[in-house]
């Protein structure tokens, strides 16, 4: 299999206050990890690729400084939102890929947490 | 970087009946296709993917195509069912990433 957990999957947090989502994979190693946002009734946002041992590699518009990437081993990453905000209240989901994983057409394939609720009040 | 757009946002069809989705890409890099299948509050799930060497891939009452030239590829359901109903997003990949489509609301109608 390839499982992958989130923890919590639901948070309250009050407004300038920061809060950590882990995100693991289970039964598998992964050197990279993703990190989406997820507004009610809209699509996953990639935020960043987390690599393990480097730096996180963020897309445009994401702020480094906000949201903290540690990617510390080869199944753990975490996101940290800093000083938290109302209008970060979203959805947040991660995903990993397999390493060495050899397949005919597989290898490319994303393996999703179940999602984090934050809610900042 | 890349762009990808789904359409329509929103679906109905009669149970039985076929539901295509279609999604457009503008990074002619993009190489993986996968599609998700997003059930409200849970995680997505892969239902089928393709690969930029192959044209169509069926599995059971699901097909993908894809047309690089045109850049864009499309989900099929054939004979769909009251528990096909979800949000469907498509995705393109031209390397590590993945980057998601608007998503689709189909609705089976029993």
């Amino acid at each position: 299999g390839a499982v992958v957990s989130q923890h919590p999957s639901r948070v309250i947090c009050k407004s300038g206050t920061s809060v950590k989502i882990e995100c693991r994979s289970l039964d598998f190693q992964a050197t990279t990890m993703f990190w989406y946002r997820q507004f009610p009734k809209q699509s996953l946002m990639l935020m960043a690729t987390s690599n393990e041992g480097s730096k996180a590699t963020y897309e445009q518009g994401v702020e480094k400084d906000k949201f903290l990437i540690n990617h510390a081993s080869l199944t753990l990453s975490t996101l940290t939102v800093t000083s938290a905000h109302p209008e970060d209240s979203s959805f947040y989901i991660c995903s990993a890929r397999k390493v060495g994983f050899r397949d005919s057409g597989r290898g490319y394939e994303q393996y999703f947490g179940p999602g984090t609720r934050l809610t900042v009040t | 970087g890349e762009n990808v757009e789904q359409h329509p946002s929103t679906l109905s069809v009669q149970e039985g009946d076929s539901a295509v989705i279609k999604c457009t890409y503008s990074d002619s890099a993009s190489n993986y296709f996968p599609w998700y299948k997003q059930e409200l509050g849970k995680r997505p799930q892969l239902i089928i993917d393709i690969r930029s060497n192959v044209g169509e891939k069926k599995d059971q009452r699901i097909a993908v195509t894809l047309n690089k030239t045109a850049k864009h590829f499309s989900l099929h359901i054939t004979e769909t069912q009251p528990e096909d109903s979800a949000v469907y997003f498509c995705a393109a990949s031209p390397g590590n990433q993945f980057y998601f489509g608007t998503g689709t609301s189909l609705t089976v109608i029993p």
